[in-house]
C-alpha cells in the first residue's frame, strides 16, 4: 500500500517570498511522484512529476521539486510567489504495478499575500 | 481541442434518490477516474476503467457505481444518495500505457444531498 502525507493545510506567505510545500509519501516498491494544482472553482492540473532520473524536477509556473529517496520525500519549491500562485496543492503517488492508479494527499492551501 | 466534461455541474439531490454524473472525455483515453474530494481527504478514488465494459472499485466505492459502454463516457451513479455523499466529484482520465502518465481532469461536480 502507498500512502502520502502533506504535513501543512495552509501556508501562508507574501508576494515575492521564497515557498515550499512538504510531501512525504510511503511505498513498499518503485514510486512514481506528482504535484497537482487545483485553482478555485476548477479541477486539477498537472504541475510536475518524477519518474525517474535526475532528482530535481522543474515544472510549470516556476515550480520545481526534489526527490530524496533517503527522506521520502518529494517537496515543492518556488524561489518567488505571485498572487496568482494562491491555490490548492496536491501531491501524488503510484507506483509500478499500481495500474496508474494516485493516491493523493489532503493537500496543501497556498495562500500569497501582498 | 481534447477536453474531458461533466455534468452537471452543481446538483442539489435528497436522501434516497438515485443519481447519475455524467464524465465524457475526447482525448480517446482508455483510463477513466472517478474521485471525491472531501476537506480534510483530499481526493479518494471511487470507480475506476481500463477500457470499455472493464470497471474496478477504488478506495471508497460503497453507495456508488459506475459502465463503461464506449471509450468516452464514464457515468458515475449513486444508487440511494446519502448525505455522506454530499462532496465534489471529479473526473480524471489517462493514456494506457505506462503506468506513469498524467491524468486530465475535469471541472468537478458539487453535489449536495439533503
Amino acid at each position: 500500500a502507498q500512502s502520502v502525507t502533506q504535513l501543512d493545510s495552509q501556508v501562508p506567505v507574501f508576494e515575492e517570498a521564497p515557498v515550499e510545500l512538504r510531501c512525504n509519501y510511503s511505498s513498499s516498491v518503485s514510486v512514481y511522484l506528482f504535484w497537482y494544482v487545483q485553482y478555485p472553482n476548477q479541477g486539477l492540473q498537472l504541475l510536475l512529476k518524477y519518474l525517474s532520473g535526475s532528482t530535481l524536477v522543474k515544472g510549470i509556473n516556476g515550480f520545481e521539486a526534489e526527490f530524496n529517496k533517503s527522506q521520502t520525500s518529494f517537496h515543492l519549491r518556488k524561489p518567488s510567489v505571485h498572487i496568482s500562485d494562491t491555490a490548492e496543492y496536491f501531491c501524488a503517488v503510484t507506483s509500478q504495478g499500481g495500474g496508474n492508479k494516485l493516491t493523493f494527499g489532503t493537500g496543501t492551501q497556498l495562500k500569497v499575500e501582498l | 481541442d481534447a477536453e474531458i466534461t461533466q455534468s452537471p455541474r452543481h446538483k442539489i439531490t435528497e436522501t434516497g434518490r438515485q443519481v447519475t454524473l455524467a464524465c465524457h472525455q475526447t482525448w480517446n483515453h482508455n483510463n477513466m477516474f472517478w474521485y471525491r474530494q472531501d476537506l480534510g481527504h483530499g481526493l479518494r478514488l471511487i470507480h475506476y476503467s481500463y477500457g470499455v465494459h472493464d470497471t474496478n472499485k477504488g478506495e471508497v466505492s460503497d453507495g456508488y457505481s459506475v459502465s463503461r459502454s464506449n471509450t468516452e463516457d464514464l457515468p458515475l451513479t449513486l444508487e440511494s444518495a446519502a448525505s455522506s455523499q454530499t462532496s465534489v466529484y471529479f473526473c480524471a482520465s489517462s493514456d494506457l500505457a505506462g503506468y506513469y502518465n498524467e491524468q486530465f481532469f475535469g471541472p468537478g461536480t458539487r453535489l449536495t444531498v439533503l
